[in-house]
């Protein structure tokens, strides 16, 4: 069964800080990674995805994969309180010949003032 | 990024009826799109993949006779809760796929009184 993990918080962290999340996953033949938002009440946002080994930057946002770790993170730097939400992990490969994506249970993120 | 519409945003039934939602992919054609249910604090759960001109994957537990899914073309599927009840009572959230990435409509928060 395809499981991904995440904390769920919440991870408090002051305005200006950097915030890490991280995800990790169980399906080594995984091939695409996103990060998405979602605010209470609301539906998700995709925020970045990552396909390759590395880093990824985009704005404040970072995505970094580890794919023989089998872990992907995101850093959102200069944290600030409009970044509160809560953060899922997606992790989609092959299942049955359609790309289904995994979603994890989300990280609850607080930045406080 | 691509832009995913639904309609009603929030709809409120007497228990015993049928509630129909639409989700629509404004600028791209999406031959795959997802629907979710997602419970007050609670992750993510994937009901069925619609896929255009086929029947509908639904996901273990999910009944299909109760959530009919039709994908009648690459910018439009329905969801039909039909004899709502009330612990049908969530947010339904459809999402498309473009290429590699999913994107998310707004949700249906469905009432049943």
């Amino acid at each position: 069964q395809k499981e991904v993990e995440q904390n769920s918080g919440p991870l408090s962290v002051p305005e200006g800080a950097i915030a890490s999340l991280n995800c990790t996953y169980s399906d080594r033949g995984s091939q695409s990674f996103f990060w998405y938002r979602q605010y209470s009440g609301k539906s998700p946002e995709l925020i970045m995805s990552i396909y390759s080994n590395g880093d990824k930057e985009d704005g404040r946002f970072t995505a970094q994969l580890n794919k023989a770790s089998q872990y992907v993170s995101l850093l959102i730097r200069d944290s600030q309180p409009s970044d509160s939400a809560t953060y899922l992990c997606a992790v989609v490969g092959p299942r049955g010949g359609s790309y289904i994506p995994t979603f994890g249970r989300g990280t609850s993120l607080i930045v406080h003032p | 990024g691509a832009v995913v519409s639904q309609h009603p945003s929030r709809v409120i039934c007497k228990s015993g009826t049928s509630v129909k939602i639409e989700c629509r992919s404004l600028d791209f054609q999406a031959t795959t799109m997802f629907w979710y249910r997602q419970f007050p604090k609670q992750s993510l759960m994937l009901m069925a993949t619609s896929n255009e001109g086929s029947k509908a994957t639904y996901e273990q537990g999910v009944e299909k006779d109760k959530f009919l899914i039709n994908h009648a073309s690459l910018t439009l599927s329905t969801l039909t809760v039909t004899s709502a009840h009330p612990e049908d009572s969530s947010f339904y959230i459809c999402s498309a796929r473009e290429l590699n990435e999913q994107f998310f409509g707004p949700g249906t928060r469905l009432t049943v009184l």
